[in-house]
């Protein structure tokens, strides 16, 4: 089993609309959550950290759910510019390391 | 402004010849990392370093090397043991990973 786990996608969703989706991790050691998001050919940016109370930032929600050992996003009234791939990232029980999964590619459609 | 400066965005690299990728930083971050992505595919990591002279073999290290001779500063040789090198080769650093990394912004390695 993979110690980070997404949907690879492409998720095709419509301009305007809703989506969402998870992430489960194996380490149940894991401190730390986030979002990162990458577009084509360029290297991966922070979206947001995800906390156990969750948090919001704008359009973007994300949630921890410890016990099912999972992290989710959803992303309201989605626009043309939300297109790219969302990485999953946890750490790895230390202060050092990160975990990454392999990523969900967005595409929005006008 | 802080950051991390990768060089050169686009590398060329001869069968047989190694070649080292430049990573800098000035976030004054303790550690540093090195990852390789293939189209289509995750992150996977080459080396890590948490401090000055010292660094830790990540999932894939065959066939690269590094140094941490200075804090601001984590070269990654990709040598001609590495069979397969073409790919986008991504430097970060972090102060803790309850932060996150931050990224430089990548070079690209084609062998011709």
């Amino acid at each position: 089993r993979k110690e980070v786990e997404q949907d690879p996608g492409p998720f095709n969703v419509p301009e305007g609309a809703t989506v969402a989706f998870n992430c489960t991790y194996s380490n149940s050691a894991s401190q730390s959550f986030f979002w990162y998001r990458q577009d084509c050919r360029k290297e991966p940016k922070l979206l947001m950290s995800v906390y156990s109370s969750g948090n919001e930032d704008g359009r973007f929600t994300a949630q921890l759910n410890r016990a099912s050992q999972y992290i989710s996003l959803l992303i309201r009234d989605s626009k043309l510019s939300d297109s790219a791939t969302y990485l999953c990232v946890v750490n790895s029980g230390s202060n050092y390391q990160l975990i990454w999964g392999a990523g969900t590619k967005l595409i929005i459609k006008p | 402004d802080g950051g991390i400066t990768q060089s050169p965005k686009y590398l060329f690299r001869k069968e047989g010849q190694n070649v080292t990728l430049s990573c800098e930083q000035n976030l004054n971050h303790d550690a540093m990392y090195w990852y390789r992505q293939d189209p289509g595919q995750g992150l996977r990591l080459i080396y890590y370093s948490q401090i000055v002279n010292d660094f830790q073999k990540g999932d894939i290290a065959e066939g690269y090397s590094v140094s941490r001779e200075k804090k601001e500063s984590f070269p990654l040789t990709v040598t001609s043991a590495q069979k397969n090198p073409t790919a986008f080769y991504l430097c970060a650093s972090s102060i803790d990973t309850e932060y996150g990394y931050t990224f430089g912004s990548g070079t690209r390695l084609t062998v011709v």
